[in-house]
């Protein structure tokens, strides 16, 4: 059974600051991993999806990494700003089209 | 449309009655998913359906959830004999193929979701 967890499950930063999200997976038998963002009261919104044969994908400030054998994918925020303050989820999908969501990280931008 | 709406946004009812929760999916999206959100928890699979295949429906927690999809578009979660517990924001989310489709045909597309109050 996949399991999917993320580290820091919160984390709290000053504003310009570049900061990296985990997100770790027991299976590495996936096909692709989307990163999310949740803000209060609101559904999830698409970041970046990255192909089990892709190794990264960027979209303007944020760069997310994937490393299969490890069994982690990482999101990079760069020069992060308090708008970027959000749940941050990540979901595998595995065989049989199976999603797993992980365990999410609230992330805290101060001015 | 645009994005996957969801209706209605607030739903408050009294334990016992049954609910219906709407889902309008992205024009064109054979995919289609409900999930569940209970408060401080994580994102909780109910449903799936693909094109015409048979959905998925192992996430369903109990026979009081049922959940259809009409003509390949819109879906109606039903909840009936509602309890206390079932009190959660349900999500819904739509993707053009199937999750595990290559390129982003599998990336998912959720709507702003449904806050269920069960009183």
């Amino acid at each position: 059974k996949q399991e999917v967890t993320q580290i820091p499950a919160a984390l709290s930063v000053p504003e310009g600051e570049n900061l990296v999200l985990n997100c770790s997976f027991t299976d590495s038998a996936i096909y692709n991993l989307q990163w999310f963002r949740q803000d209060p009261g609101k559904g999830l919104t698409s970041l970046l999806l990255i192909q089990s044969s892709q190794r990264e994908q960027t979209s303007g400030r944020l760069n997310a990494s994937l490393d299969k054998s490890s069994g982690r994918s990482t999101l990079y925020i760069a020069a992060s700003q308090p708008g970027d303050s959000a749940t941050y989820l990540c979901v595998c999908t595995g065989g049989g089209n199976k999603l797993t969501f992980g365990t999410g990280t609230q992330l805290k931008v101060e001015l | 449309g645009a994005g996957v709406s969801q209706s209605p946004s607030n739903k408050v009812t009294e334990k016992g009655k049954d609910v219906e929760l709407r889902c309008d999916p992205i024009s064109g999206h054979t995919a289609l998913y409900w999930y569940r959100q209970s408060l401080g928890q994580g994102l909780e699979f109910l449903i799936y359906f693909q094109g015409n295949s048979a959905p998925d429906k192992s996430g369903l927690p109990s026979d009081r959830f049922s959940a259809e999809r009409t003509g390949g578009s819109v879906s109606t979660l039903t909840i009936q004999r509602t309890q206390q517990e079932d009190s959660a924001v349900y999500l819904c989310a739509s993707s053009l193929g199937a999750p595990g489709t290559s390129g982003r045909g599998g990336e998912q597309f959720f709507g702003p979701g449904t806050r269920l109050t069960v009183l």
